[in-house]
């Protein structure tokens, strides 16, 4: 059973403090999302890649957010520094062309915590 | 795509009632729809989707109607049960056709 798998499923950290997520997508799966997830917001759109190219990262706070995709079996989204607003949860998801038909799939998510 | 509005943000029903959530998208060259349903500290999952040449799709207790002209899509749940209790979330294309847009969500809760 293929599956998106995302690394810490938990982090609290202090402001200021370096914050580093990992996903590894489906294999196959040309596309990843980083996803953020709160309350007031529900699900906001990142950054995406399609075959490890960035396509858009204008969902993300460019001052402190980067993603990358140093290999088809890595994605990463890092914070620097962390503040409190950034505390939600951070889903990724893998898919071939979702935004055509097919599926988005999610990993587990990583719930930040900043205090 | 591009903006999704979803309503309610909440539905509280009685278990057997029906459930109908609505969203509305902004781009009508959108063609793809999913719901996604994520169950409290879970993962959102593809529970159905449409596409644009089909009005209607049914899987079981829960259906998708597509609106293309009014540009609006819902899901309806029939006979709902407690463990149908989750966030909806709805979904269109963004107006590249490259990523999913998703609606706020909808939290749904079934007592019995």
């Amino acid at each position: 059973d293929a599956r998106v798998t995302q690394t810490p499923r938990h982090k609290v950290t202090e402001m200021g403090q370096e914050v580093t997520m990992r996903c590894q997508p489906i294999l196959g799966h040309n596309t990843v999302f980083w996803y953020r997830q709160t309350m007031m917001q529900g699900l906001e759109l990142l950054a995406y890649f399609r075959n490890r190219a960035p396509l858009d990262d204008s969902g993300m706070p460019k001052d402190r957010f980067s993603a990358e995709m140093p290999d088809a079996t890595l994605a990463t989204l890092k914070i620097q520094p962390s503040e409190p607003r950034d505390s939600a949860v951070y889903f990724c998801a893998s898919g071939t062309v979702p935004g055509r038909g097919t599926e988005a799939f999610f990993g587990q998510g990583t719930r930040l915590t900043v205090v | 795509g591009e903006n999704v509005e979803q309503h309610p943000s909440t539905l509280s029903v009685q278990e057997g009632d029906s459930a109908v959530i609505k969203c509305t998208y902004s781009d009508s060259a959108s063609n793809y729809f999913p719901w996604y349903k994520q169950e409290l500290g879970k993962r959102p999952q593809l529970i159905i989707d449409i596409r644009s040449n089909v009005g209607e799709k049914k899987d079981q207790r829960i259906a998708v109607t597509l609106n293309k002209t009014a540009k609006h899509f819902s899901l309806h749940i029939t006979e709902t049960q407690p463990e149908d209790s989750a966030v909806y979330f709805c979904a269109a294309p963004n107006q590249a056709g490259t990523a999913l847009i998703f609606g706020k969500g909808t939290t749904l809760s079934v007592s019995s």
